[in-house]
């Protein structure tokens, strides 16, 4: 166990509907990233909070957002759903903002769009 | 930005041999590379890394060894067995202000008993 939470484990939706994902990090740590995980794609980086701000952007489309809350839990809201974006999402934290912080990954929330 | 190339794709040993698994990457300030190994089904977990001022890190089966030179590093694993089958991705990090990875695309690796 990372000590790091994501729920829910499995979500089935429609086409064209939107989702929120939500992650808890270990605690202590201020940073949380989410990554998008597809059999073709492998891991790919979407985005990265510290400490409530946005620290860096990987491949997310302008259909997904995220935040960081207050507590430090953050969400990830995927709109506008198309069949191609069913994967599993992950999300991971680590303690520090810079250089080489290990990164702890989430047991993951696996999307199904229909 | 970082390119990270995995080798092979997948990987078949017999127990007790040696597997090992190469990854190149392009950014020379890339600075941090860590392992991460993910079960079927599973996240993804960080087995080893290495920082570019080392040139090889051991723990106890595994080991990681970096070419800096040659922007590439390479994950050792011996003694294989069976439930060391698993997805492995290797990962580079360059650290401009923050500091986010760059996966490989993964190397399924099956070890047969």
């Amino acid at each position: 166990d990372s000590g790091v939470t994501q729920t829910p484990k499995h979500l089935i939706t429609a086409t064209g509907q939107r989702v929120t994902l939500r992650c808890s990090p270990r605690s202590g740590d201020l940073s949380v990233y989410w990554y998008q995980q597809s059999l073709d794609q492998g891991l790919q980086f979407l985005i990265q909070y510290y400490n409530g701000e946005e620290r860096a952007k990987g491949n997310i489309l302008e259909r997904f957002s995220a935040q960081q809350f207050p507590d430090l839990h953050s969400e990830l809201n995927l709109s506008s759903l198309e069949l191609g974006d069913s994967a599993l999402y992950f999300c991971a934290s680590s303690a520090a903002l810079g250089q080489g912080g290990e990164q702890y990954f989430g047991p993951g929330t696996r999307l199904t769009v229909t | 930005g970082e390119n990270v190339e995995q080798h092979p794709s997948t990987l078949s040993v017999q127990e007790g041999d040696s597997a090992v698994i190469k990854c190149t990457y392009s950014d020379s300030a890339s600075n941090y590379f860590p392992w991460y190994k993910q079960e079927l089904g599973k996240r993804p977990q960080l087995i080893i890394d290495i920082r570019s001022n080392v040139g090889e890190k051991k723990d106890q089966r595994i080991a990681v060894t970096l070419n800096k030179t040659a922007k590439h590093f390479s994950l050792h694993i011996t003694e294989t067995q069976p439930e060391d089958s698993a997805v492995y991705f290797c990962a580079a990090s360059t650290y401009s202000g923050y500091s986010t990875l760059t996966f490989g695309k993964g190397t399924m690796l099956l070890v047969s008993p």
